[in-house]
C-alpha cells in the first residue's frame, strides 16, 4: 500500500540534544512538508520541499533543519536551538503545492 | 494571499443530531478547498475536496460540504452524527492556478455527546 511512514511514534530526548524525525513516502510525490501541532494552535508549517535538493522555510523554521536528498525521504532535525520542542510533528506529501496533502501518523516528541 | 477561517473552535452536538462546521476563506482567485479529519494522536485524513464542477461535494463517512463562491464559504455538514465522529476537523484552501501551498485553518473540535 502506498503511504507515508513516520518513525518513531513516540520519542523522548534530553534538553540540549539534537533529534532527527524520519519521514518516508512511496506515493511518488514531489512535494513534502513538516508541520508542528500544539494544542489549540492548529498546524504550523516548519519546512517544505517541492523537489529533491530544494526546500523552503515555513512559518516557524527557527531551531529546525531538513534535507531532501531523495524524493522519498524528508527527515527533520530538531536542534538544541529550538526553545520549546515538545510537540506533535506531522509529515505530509502531495503531487504539487496546491494538491491535497497525504499525512503520516505523526511523531510525538517529548523533551525532558 | 489566501487565508481560511474556522469560526468555531469547539462544537458539541448530541448523537444522531445534525452538525455544521463552518469555514470561510479569502482569496482573490479561484480556489481548491479541502476538509480533513484528525482523530486523537493520528495524522490528518482527507474527508472531501472541491476542485471544480458541482458545488455540493460528498465525502467519506456521510459528510458533505457546499462551496458558496458569493459567501466565500465551504461549510461541512452531516445529517446525523455518531460517537465515532468525535475528532478535530480542518478546512484548507489553495489557489487553483498558482504555486502557493495549501493553507490550513486552525481546526474545529467536534464533540459528540451520547
Amino acid at each position: 500500500d502506498g503511504g507515508i511512514t513516520q518513525s518513531p511514534k513516540y520519542l523522548f530526548r534530553k534538553e540540549g540534544q539534537n533529534v532527527t524525525l524520519s519521514c518516508e513516502q512511496n506515493l511518488n510525490h514531489d512535494a513534502m512538508y513538516w508541520y508542528r501541532q500544539d494544542p489549540g494552535q492548529g498546524l504550523r508549517l516548519i519546512y517544505y520541499s517541492q523537489i529533491v535538493n530544494d526546500f523552503q522555510k515555513g512559518d516557524i523554521a527557527e531551531g529546525y533543519s531538513v534535507s531532501r536528498e531523495k524524493k522519498e525521504s524528508f527527515p527533520l532535525t530538531v536542534t538544541s536551538a529550538q526553545k520549546n520542542p515538545t510537540a506533535f510533528y506531522l509529515c505530509a506529501s502531495s503531487e504539487g503545492l496546491r494538491n491535497e496533502q497525504f499525512f503520516g501518523p505523526g511523531t510525538r516528541l517529548t523533551v525532558l | 494571499a489566501q487565508s481560511v477561517t474556522q469560526l468555531d473552535s469547539q462544537v458539541p452536538v448530541f448523537e444522531e443530531a445534525p452538525v455544521e462546521l463552518r469555514c470561510n476563506y479569502s482569496s482573490s482567485v479561484s480556489v481548491y478547498l479541502f476538509w480533513y479529519v484528525q482523530y486523537p494522536n493520528q495524522g490528518l485524513q482527507l474527508l472531501l475536496k472541491y476542485l471544480s464542477g458541482s458545488t455540493l461535494v460528498k465525502g467519506i463517512n456521510g459528510f458533505e460540504a457546499e462551496f458558496n463562491k458569493s459567501q466565500t464559504s465551504f461549510h461541512l455538514r452531516k445529517p446525523s452524527v455518531h460517537i465515532s465522529d468525535t475528532a478535530e476537523y480542518f478546512c484548507a484552501v489553495a489557489n487553483s492556478g498558482g504555486y502557493q501551498k495549501v493553507t490550513f485553518g486552525i481546526g474545529t473540535k467536534l464533540q459528540v455527546i451520547p
